[in-house]
């Protein structure tokens, strides 16, 4: 199985900062990763997929980058809103497998 | 609207068996793959099994091979899992989700639309 890891497991940030978290892959999937947000008793939610596109309706301050193995999730500008989980997810092989989460918290 | 609504969680001792339902409704259900993916109290997601749009291809992690089993019925637009001998670390919210997809060198998969989840409790 592919292995996800994320870093870091959580932060603190401030509304208005610039967050990335970053993904690394145990074996190269190209740009086969997509990325969610998930708020305490909610179902996740798509934003990334594909490795760089933004799905239908996600704000573009959101974004995704990288290919092979090491990839970016990038906030551009925090908001009240974006305080959340967020993980990664491999959709190269079965089982896709996810990354274990980072936390987002309020500094 | 675009809809999924799971059911049939609870409470079952272990060893006991359990079927969950997803009622899919705002696509067209049969032309999408759909999946499981579940998540224990405070840890991360987990994917669980996955099915093709007509079932005739269905994929499982490891840890639940040979004891859940995937189907669907599109002419009832509902997904299902079925779980047998079930243990305690199959407690978890269980998420319905579906399957969107985008060409490339391969197809990319990527869950688009998620249920609310239902809670399977294994406990005795």
């Amino acid at each position: 199985d592919i292995q996800m890891t994320q870093s870091p497991s959580s932060l603190s940030a401030s509304v208005g900062d610039r967050v990335t978290i970053t993904c690394r892959a145990s074996q190269r999937i190209s740009t086969y990763i997509n990325w969610f947000q998930q708020k305490p008793g909610k179902g996740p939610k798509l934003l990334i997929y594909a490795a760089s596109s933004l799905q239908s309706g996600v704000p573009s301050r959101f974004s995704g980058s990288g290919s092979g193995t090491d990839f970016t999730l990038t906030i551009s500008s925090l908001q009240p809103e974006d305080f959340a989980t967020y993980y990664c997810q491999q959709s190269y092989s079965i089982p896709r497998t996810f990354g274990q989460g980072t936390k987002v918290e309020i500094k | 609207e675009l809809q999924l609504v799971e059911s049939g969680g609870g409470l079952v001792q272990p060893g006991g068996s359990l079927r969950l339902s997803c009622a899919a409704s705002g696509f067209s259900f049969s032309t999408y793959c759909m999946t499981w993916v579940r998540q224990a109290p405070g840890k991360g997601l987990e994917w669980v099994a996955n099915i093709q749009q007509d079932g005739s291809d269905k994929y499982y992690v490891d840890s639940v091979k040979g004891r859940f089993t995937i189907s669907r019925d599109n002419a009832k637009n509902s997904l299902y899992l079925q779980m047998n001998s079930l243990r305690a670390e199959d407690t978890a919210v269980y998420y319905c989700a579906r399957d969107g997809a985008v060409r490339g060198v391969m197809i990319h998969y990527y869950m688009d639309v998620w249920g609310k989840g239902t809670t399977v409790t294994v406990s005795s």
